[in-house]
């Protein structure tokens, strides 16, 4: 299975700032996923994005609140804009194979 | 409405018990389901299910999927409080890897 590193592990940040998080895949992958868990919830999937194009966001998530990045097949990042409390979250990147699915370590954000 | 459903919510239990967890899905078109084990913040892979009535194991833990029932069940043998965390199924769906998860059951193993 893949190995992600993503990064920043944590941050706390003043609401209408935006914050970047990246994540690196050990070997190539075509798809990666964002997903975003908000305290005492399950994961709600972003976008998704392939080496390329653009992401595809799903219902309820906008390009401009949550511009994706993916520059190549093993990067990418998601930047969370014009932060307020409620983008207050864990975010998690995934992707691998078709033998299964492996998330990044996760950011814990917390919006001031 | 929610695509996963998994039950119970919640679960507390002894050590040495053993526990099944369910997950049920309604989905178009079916292509796995994935258990995941969540202790902090980033959901461990445990299995993927794709063909019905092939029981996947790793040690205490075994899942299988019931592509008739639309649903799989994990077990856990012989639990540890290491087991305690909150467990996620996922369902693929179509072309496009597209992961419904459910809200996930919170086990709690107590010594």
């Amino acid at each position: 299975s893949a190995v992600i590193s993503q990064k920043p592990s944590r941050d706390i940040c003043q609401r209408g700032t935006s914050l970047t998080i990246q994540c690196q895949v050990d070997s190539q992958v075509t798809m990666m996923f964002w997903y975003r868990q908000q305290p005492g919830q399950s994961l709600t999937l972003i976008a998704t994005a392939n080496q390329g194009s653009e992401a595809t966001y799903e219902s309820g998530f906008v390009i401009d609140k949550f511009p994706i990045s993916r520059p190549n097949l093993t990067f990418s990042t998601l930047t969370v804009s014009n932060m307020s409390p409620e983008d207050s979250s864990i975010y998690l990147c995934s992707s691998g194979y078709a033998d299964g699915y492996t998330f990044g370590s996760g950011t814990r954000l917390t919006v001031v | 409405e929610d695509k996963v459903v998994q039950s119970p919510l919640s679960l507390v239990v002894h050590e040495g018990d053993t526990v099944t967890l369910n997950c049920s899905y309604e989905v178009t078109n079916f292509r796995s389901l994935l258990w995941y084990k969540q202790e902090k913040k980033a959901p461990t892979f445990l299995f993927m299910l794709t063909s019905s009535g092939i029981e996947k194991k790793s040690g205490r833990l075994s899942s299988i999927l019931d592509k008739k029932e639309l649903s799989s069940i994990l077990n856990i043998t012989a639990t540890q409080t290491g087991d305690s965390a909150i467990y996620l199924c996922a369902v693929d769906e179509g072309n496009f890897n597209k992961f419904y998860f459910g809200s996930g059951t919170k086990l709690n193993v107590k010594p």
